[in-house]
C-alpha cells in the first residue's frame, strides 16, 4: 500500500495565520489526492479534491498544490472555525489516509 | 437534503458480528460507490472497502480481506457493513462515505458526503 505522510502532526497557529500543511506520498499518486477536515465528534468534510479543486462550499481560503509525491494544503488567514484535524488521502491505488495534522489554538 | 444516516451505537463481546446500516436520501444510491472508513478513539481514519450499490461489486482492504462483508438493498436505498471476529482492536467509530468518481479511470475519487458515524465497542 501506499504510505501518506503528513507533517506536522500538530501546529499552533493563531487567527488570521496563513497555515501550510504538506503531505508527502511513498511513491508517486499524481494528483489523486484528497484534503479533509474533521472536527471533533464529526465526520470528515471534503475541502480539496485532486490536488487542488475546491469542493463545493468550502471557503476560498482554503487552497491545494502538488503533483507526484509531494503536496500542501494551505489555509490563508485561519478562522476560528478552521481549528481542527486534517488528512490527506490517496486515490491512486489501495485507497491510504495520512495520519492527520492537528491545528491548534496557539 | 443529500445525506447518509447510519444505524446507532453497538456494543458487542469478543468473537462477536455487528452489522451497521448506511442510509442514503437525496439522491439515486445506485449512481455513487458506498464506502467505509473506521476511526479508533482518538487515531486516524482507515479506509476498510467499497461497494457499489448498482452492481453489488465490492473491494476489500486487506486488512479486512474474510472478515468485512459489505452488501445493500437497493429498495430501501441501505448499504450494510458486517464485521466479524471481533477484537477490542476493532473498538472504533464507522463511517460510510459517498464515493465520488470525476472520471471513467477510476483514479479520481474521493468522499463528498460521510454519514454521521457509528460507535462499535468491543468489550468482554
Amino acid at each position: 500500500d501506499i504510505q501518506m505522510t503528513q507533517s506536522p502532526s500538530s501546529l499552533s497557529a493563531s487567527v488570521g495565520d496563513r497555515v501550510t500543511i504538506t503531505c508527502r506520498a511513498s511513491q508517486s499518486i499524481s494528483r489523486y489526492l484528497n484534503w479533509y477536515q474533521q472536527k471533533p465528534g464529526k465526520a470528515p468534510k471534503l475541502l480539496i479534491y485532486a490536488a487542488s479543486s475546491l469542493q463545493s462550499g468550502v471557503p476560498s481560503r482554503f487552497s491545494g498544490s502538488g503533483s507526484g509525491t509531494d503536496f500542501t494544503l494551505t489555509i490563508n488567514s485561519l478562522q476560528p472555525e478552521d481549528f481542527a484535524t486534517y488528512y490527506c488521502q490517496q486515490s491512486y491505488s489501495t485507497l491510504t489516509f495520512g495520519g492527520g495534522t492537528k491545528v491548534e489554538v496557539k | 437534503q443529500v445525506q447518509l444516516v447510519q444505524s446507532g451505537a453497538e456494543v458487542r463481546k469478543p468473537g462477536a458480528s455487528v452489522k451497521v446500516s448506511c442510509k442514503a436520501s437525496g439522491y439515486t444510491v445506485t449512481t455513487y460507490d458506498i464506502d467505509w472508513v473506521r476511526q479508533a478513539t482518538g487515531q486516524g481514519l482507515e479506509w476498510m472497502g467499497w461497494m457499489s450499490p448498482n452492481t453489488g461489486n465490492t473491494g476489500y482492504a486487506q486488512k479486512f480481506q474474510g472478515r468485512v462483508t459489505l452488501t445493500r438493498d437497493t429498495s430501501i436505498n441501505t448499504a450494510y457493513m458486517e464485521l466479524s471476529s471481533l477484537t477490542s482492536e476493532d473498538t472504533a467509530v464507522y463511517y460510510c462515505a459517498r464515493g465520488r468518481h470525476h472520471d471513467t479511470s477510476g483514479y479520481l475519487y474521493d468522499f463528498d458526503i460521510w454519514g454521521q458515524g457509528t460507535m462499535v465497542t468491543v468489550s468482554p
